[in-house]
């Protein structure tokens, strides 16, 4: 089945610029989606077809998608963006697979 | 607005059985695919079923196929997930979710998640 690989945590000073990676044989070739999960809360949907973002989610938050990368930046980090976040996509053999999270910690 | 309330969750022992409910507001629950995902303490997130706008076509994980059963009533506004035979390691918060399907400009086809529930949590064991 297929596998989407994150780093465990990304640790980022308030101001800086965090990047997350999601990785996957050829995860260009699909469409990622990334979701945020603070503590004790649900995932709220961030980034979805690889780069958009739905309404209510700040500028600061931006993706790309290549070859067996695929990237979330969140700029000018604040401290409410410190959370779990998950990347995701869908294909018709694995159905819906989800990143391994990364926690992002805001110093 | 969209709200989803999850409710049913419960502590019961393994080979045990437990029905979830989540109530749609806020949109037309009958133009929605569906789905249920769960997250293990301490854990990530895992797909565990979906359903389409009219109930006639689901799918499973491997991990629950033919233990767990998705179903909704679009009259009642209402998705469920019947949960038999249960495992220790089915203990999670089970979250409900409307689900999207598209294509992305580059064109590939595709399914997100932009409505979550808050989740109801079900623990197996003994």
């Amino acid at each position: 089945s297929y596998v989407l690989t994150q780093p465990p945590s990304v640790s980022v000073a308030p101001g800086k610029t965090a990047t997350i990676t999601c990785g996957g044989n050829n995860i260009g070739s699909k469409s990622v989606h990334w979701y945020q999960q603070r503590p004790g809360q649900a995932p709220v949907l961030v980034i979805y077809y690889d780069g958009a973002r739905p309404s209510g989610i700040p500028e600061r938050f931006s993706a790309s998608n290549s070859g067996n990368t695929a990237t979330l930046t969140i700029s000018r980090v604040e401290a409410g963006d410190e959370a779990d976040y998950f990347c995701q996509l869908w294909d018709s053999s694995s159905h819906y697979v989800f990143g391994t999270g990364t926690t992002v910690t805001v110093l | 607005q969209v709200q989803l309330v999850e409710s049913g969750g419960a502590s019961v022992k393994p080979g045990g059985s437990l029905r979830l409910s989540c109530a749609a507001s806020g949109f037309t629950l009958s133009d929605s695919y569906m789905t249920w995902v769960r997250q293990a303490p301490g854990k990530g997130l895992e797909w565990v079923s979906d359903i389409n706008s009219r109930g006639g076509r689901t799918s499973y994980a491997d991990s629950v196929k033919g233990r767990f059963t998705i179903s909704r009533d679009n009259v009642r506004n209402s998705l469920h997930l019947q949960l038999t035979r249960l495992r220790a390691e089915d203990t999670a918060v089970y979250y409900c979710a409307r689900e999207i399907a598209g294509y992305s400009s580059s064109g590939h086809e595709t399914r997100y998640f932009d409505q979550w529930g808050q989740g109801t949590l079900v623990t197996v064991s003994s």
